[in-house]
């Protein structure tokens, strides 16, 4: 087991540009989630993937997000045309497949600052 | 819609200290609800989960307890290495977890 894992864990971009980050799940969880984490407070969820299938995305992803899983291994979130209210911890979770609610396993984010 | 508070924001202790860490909540129809331990620069870190009333679990130094209306996280003589923001999160069968804003735990040695 080795964990979620994402890249790049830094990122530092001017207003306006583009940017894109990578999740790599523990292998065997079909479900990922995507959520966003300013400071002081706990994250707030953004998008859910069950394999490469987007169920879910929440009115805080305006149209300049998007997410994709191909093949329903990794996952990319890319961010266009970024402003400064888009700073912040960006944190990727997996978990498993089964029946019942089942605990969610996060990497340690990618956090971005837009200059 | 499900709401999540966590008290108190912050939180100083002695080493050997205990104390408790709340948790109350607001749901439709809770799931499960979820402790996790965060230090800084870093993700959440799973420590356990609650799925009815009346449910505790133990991890070391931490108990977590569940009731109809709120969680406790009981931290029993605490060490230094347990300084860090715990996070409280509900699942209401909607699928994303809600997190309150945790609480900052410093014990002092």
């Amino acid at each position: 087991d080795t964990g979620v894992s994402q890249n790049p864990r830094h990122k530092i971009t001017k207003r306006g540009q583009n940017v894109t980050f990578r999740c790599d799940p523990i292998s065997e969880h079909n479900r990922l989630y995507w959520y966003r984490q300013t400071l002081g407070q706990g994250p707030e969820f953004l998008t859910y993937f069950q394999n490469e299938a987007q169920l879910e995305k929440s009115r805080l992803l305006s149209d300049r997000f998007s997410a994709e899983r191909p093949k329903g291994s990794f996952s990319t979130l890319e961010i266009q045309r970024t402003e400064q209210g888009d700073s912040a911890m960006y944190l990727c979770a997996s978990s498993p497949p089964g029946q019942g609610v089942k605990p969610q396993h996060f990497g340690d984010g990618t956090r971005l600052s837009i200059l | 819609e499900d709401q999540v508070t966590q008290s108190p924001e912050a939180l100083r202790l002695q080493e050997g200290e205990s104390s408790s860490l709340n948790c109350s909540y607001t749901v439709s129809g809770l799931r499960g609800l979820f402790w996790y331990r965060q230090d800084p620069g870093k993700g959440p870190e799973f420590l356990f989960t609650l799925y009815s009333a009346g449910e505790e679990k133990e991890k070391e130094r931490l108990k977590a307890t569940l009731t109809k209306k709120e969680s406790f996280l009981h931290i029993t003589a605490p060490k230094p290495e347990d300084s860090a923001t715990y996070l409280c999160a509900v699942n209401s069968g909607n699928t994303p977890l809600v997190f309150g804003k945790g609480t900052r735990l410093s014990v002092i040695a």
